[in-house]
Order: structure tokens, then C-alpha cells, then sequence
């Protein structure tokens, strides 16, 4: 059971690149998200899906894209990169029909730095 | 609005003490649910508790203790004899109830370090 997997671990972008940033669950969870990581800002949320085919804005949505065509993977697009965007981003996942309290299972974050 | 404030930025402990990590919340919804997650050294995300807003039990794990009160919107963590082990981030979090968005709301963290 491998959990919530993120990959890369570490990217380098120059400003105006885009890339993806992968998110993978095996655990049938329907509700996914992606949060970034800045210091003294805490983890903000940028997107989330409650299921395939659904997804909605967090926080910090400008700049990214998501799409969830199937339950296990929810990938975010960074479409052209900015300085502004380095950080620690993670993915999280937890169930949503069984209830709210559900915790959310993260992966082990991607460390994005753009030049 | 959710909002989660753990006004605590760092604090710095000396093995063995006792230390308590602060979190208050503000939501409209009367049901909700509050999560305390560890962010150790090597950067994962550890989830360590969750608390409905309808149980006020406190819950103790341990060296570990967690006081809910409602009637001051807070949910604080304990800490009792503190190990090296335990110098983290810690996160809390708060996640509203059914008819509400989703959105997981965390506090900006606190960071706990725990010297010999």
C-alpha cells in the first residue's frame, strides 16, 4: 500500500516554464488536494476534487491548473512558472463520503524552485 | 470564513518539560472537526489526532494529551516530559461540516525544539 505518491521529489524551472506535478493515491480516497508550503504562511490550499471530474479553487488557485479524470491521480499544472510559485508543494488525499473527519493522507511534498 | 491562529511561532524546551502548543479556531459552522498534524525534520506530514466538534473529551496518547473547550474555541496540545524526538512542526487544522466546502484550514504551525 504505497499511500499518496508525489513525484518529482525536487524540480529547477526557469521563470515561464511549465510543468506537472504528479499525485497518485491507492486507497480509493475521493477527496484530493494539492496545498503549498511557504514559510511562516503554513500549508495553503490551491486546489482540491471531491470525486472524478469535480474539482474547485482553494486559496491560492492563480497559476495552476488541475484535472481529475480518475479517482487515483490528481496532477497540477503549473502553466507558466514564476519565482513567486517556489515552494514545498504537497498532495493529500482522505475520504469524503464516509465523513469530514477523515484525515487527509499527504505525500512526501515536491521542493519546486523557480529561477 | 474558517480560520485556524497558533499564535505560538517557536518555543524552545529543554528535555523533560511540559509543553503546550496553542490553537483557536473561528468557524460559523456548528459542526466541524479539528486535526493536529507533526511536520518532523525530514519534511512528511504526520497526522496525529481528530476531534468532532460534538465530543469535548479530552484525549490523552501517551506523552500526549489534547484539551478541547468549545466555550473558548480552542484545541490545545500537550506535551508531557518532551523527548528530543518531539522537536516538529506541529500543525493544527479545521475542516467545517457537511453543507460547507471542504477546504482543510490550517494555522501557521508551531515549531518545537526540544534541547538535552
Amino acid at each position: 500500500n504505497a499511500g499518496v505518491t508525489q513525484t518529482p521529489k525536487f524540480q529547477v524551472l526557469k521563470t515561464g516554464q511549465s510543468m506537472t506535478l504528479q499525485c497518485a493515491q491507492d486507497m480509493n480516497h475521493e477527496y484530493m488536494s494539492w496545498y503549498r508550503q511557504d514559510p511562516g504562511m503554513g500549508l495553503r490550499l490551491i486546489h482540491y476534487s471531491v470525486g472524478a471530474g469535480i474539482t474547485d479553487q482553494g486559496e491560492v488557485p492563480n497559476g495552476y491548473n488541475v484535472s481529475r479524470s480518475t479517482t487515483e491521480d490528481f496532477p497540477l499544472r503549473l502553466l507558466s512558472a514564476a519565482p513567486s510559485q517556489t515552494s514545498v508543494y504537497f498532495c493529500a488525499s482522505s475520504y469524503w463520503v464516509t465523513g469530514r473527519n477523515s484525515p487527509l493522507h499527504f505525500g512526501n511534498g515536491t521542493r519546486l524552485t523557480v529561477t | 470564513a474558517q480560520k485556524v491562529t497558533q499564535a505560538q511561532t517557536e518555543i524552545s524546551v529543554v528535555e523533560k518539560e511540559d509543553v503546550t502548543l496553542d490553537c483557536v479556531y473561528e468557524t460559523r459552522d456548528t459542526t466541524y472537526y479539528l486535526f493536529w498534524y507533526k511536520q518532523p525534520p525530514s519534511g512528511e506530514l504526520v497526522f496525529l489526532i481528530r476531534r468532532n466538534s460534538f465530543d469535548e473529551q479530552n484525549e490523552i496518547s501517551g506523552r500526549y494529551s489534547w484539551n478541547f473547550q468549545k466555550s473558548t474555541s480552542s484545541f490545545n496540545f500537550t506535551i508531557t516530559a518532551s523527548q528530543v524526538v518531539d522537536s516538529a512542526v506541529y500543525f493544527c487544522a479545521l475542516r467545517g461540516g457537511p453543507g460547507t466546502a471542504s477546504k482543510l484550514t490550517f494555522g501557521t504551525g508551531t515549531r518545537l525544539q526540544v534541547t538535552l
